[in-house]
């Protein structure tokens, strides 16, 4: 049971908007910033997204991420087939003083 | 260019110590407020956050491995080492490495930038 939760699947058609959802606790979402990793299939996972909201360079703006009290999401405007991977969000939570992940979100391109 | 690469070995017996190495280019492990962090994710399942070591030498490890973990770094040969006793069948995974900066904001904001593409390491007997 991952500390946060993320819906196990989401989908969307070509061109959709999706949203991917983050739920945490004070400890971790709620005090600290969130990231979002991308895990195309069969690769290693690549940011996405760091400090709740920044994109690295290279990144489309095409994904965007939010953060609200202790949840998180992840937007992904003009859905891409190549965007069907899992994703994944982390943030450090102080009770466990350690690092957290998310159970991930298959995103399937319909 | 920063790329980082993990080594060790692709099969452990049971109750045995795992060594892996994470050896990094493109950065130097003294670099202020960087570190390396250590991840694994076994097949068909969610990353997992195993430890971090920063240039200063801080360090952090998963409060459910902290008594099996151990995370060291070489500056000057650029790596990283992470051991784990007592190996299971459970701990069949791939094991990552990335970078780790700091971003913005409140609180603990670091971050994973560059990964490497993992060692797969097997637990059997």
């Amino acid at each position: 049971q991952s500390v946060l939760t993320q819906p196990p699947s989401a989908s969307g058609t070509p061109g959709q908007r999706v949203t991917i959802s983050c739920s945490g606790s004070s400890s971790n979402i709620g005090s600290n910033t969130v990231n979002w990793y991308q895990q195309l299939p069969g690769t290693a996972p690549k940011l996405l997204i760091y400090s709740n909201n920044q994109r690295p360079s290279g990144v489309p703006d095409r994904f965007s991420g939010s953060k609200s009290g202790t949840s998180a999401s992840l937007a992904i405007s003009g859905l891409q087939s190549e965007d069907e991977a899992d994703y994944y969000c982390a943030a450090w939570d102080d009770s466990l003083n350690g690092g957290v992940f998310g159970g991930g979100t298959k995103l399937t391109v319909l | 260019q920063v790329t980082l690469k993990e080594s060790g070995p692709v099969l452990v017996k049971p109750t045995e110590t795992l060594t892996l190495t994470c050896t990094v280019s493109g950065f130097s492990l003294s670099n202020a407020r960087m570190g390396v962090s250590w991840i694994r994710q076994p097949p068909g399942k969610a990353l997992e956050w195993l430890a971090h070591i920063f240039s200063n030498d801080e360090k952090s490890y998963s409060t459910s491995l902290k008594s099996r973990l151990t995370i060291s770094k070489d500056t000057s040969k650029s790596q990283v080492v992470l051991t784990m006793t007592n190996m299971d069948p459970v701990d069949t995974a791939t094991y990552y490495c990335a970078r780790t900066l700091p971003g913005k904001g409140q609180g603990y904001y670091y971050y994973m930038d560059v990964w490497g593409k993992g060692t797969t390491v097997t637990v059997s007997s």
